[in-house]
């Protein structure tokens, strides 16, 4: 069934530099990715849609010029966090959903740590 | 006005018992549906269960099954025999007919206990 994959599983950086999560879908072309962020002990909030080949759809206050998010192809999507800072350290999944399927399916997740 | 409520942010259940963990939810769509995921230590988010709004019966998936009341909008997950494996953090999830997007809940915690 379904599989998603992300890249990197976790990552530390330092504050200041960029890092870029890879979302993909491995078995299914996904028109939609969504990006979600989840703080410890907490539920995950979407940050935004991204359609392949279109802009990404921002949730209100998330900031598009910091999280950049390009959906190039039908099996991938990246989310760039730019002039990452500490209180960018979060959990961060994707997930895909193709045109035939009512469900979303998750990544694994990617584990940021900004230091 | 929160979309997704659920209630209990932990619950403890023995092994081979049964649990419900609750979910309400506040939309004015006629077209919706419900989703419940899992989501251990590790952190993905696995797929259990899934009731439309339109959807007659209730859901089911092996051990997995969805209360669904439709006038109370409560969509309560039912896990019947437990497993030691069964214990991770549990979001019920809902994606109104008109977007594509999901909402979801705090989360409940379970711990299943030999």
């Amino acid at each position: 069934g379904a599989v998603v994959s992300q890249h990197p599983s976790w990552v530390i950086c330092k504050s200041g530099t960029s890092v870029k999560i890879e979302c993909r879908s491995l078995d299914f072309q996904a028109t939609t990715m969504f990006w979600y962020r989840q703080f410890p002990k907490q539920s995950l909030m979407l940050m935004a849609t991204s359609n392949e080949g279109s802009k990404a759809t921002y949730e209100q206050g998330v900031e598009k010029d910091k999280f950049l998010i390009n959906h190039a192809s039908l099996t991938l999507s990246t989310l760039t966090v730019t002039s990452a800072h500490p209180e960018d350290s979060s959990f961060y999944i994707c997930s895909a959903r193709g045109t035939d399927l009512y469900e979303q399916y998750f990544g694994p997740g990617t584990r940021l740590t900004v230091t | 006005a929160q979309k997704i409520t659920q209630t209990q942010p932990g619950m403890f259940v023995q092994e081979k018992e049964a649990v419900t963990l609750d979910c309400t939810y506040d939309t004015s769509d006629q077209s919706y549906g419900l989703f419940w995921y899992k989501q251990p230590s590790s952190g993905e988010m696995i797929f259990l269960i899934y009731q439309g709004s339109y959807d007659e019966q209730n859901a089911t998936e092996g051990r997995y099954s969805l209360n669904f009341q439709k006038a109370r909008k409560s969509a309560n997950l039912v896990i019947s025999a437990s497993q030691l494996g069964d214990s991770a953090m549990y979001f019920c999830a809902m994606r109104e007919g008109s977007t594509d997007k999901l909402i979801f809940g705090t989360g409940t915690r379970l711990q299943v206990f030999p």
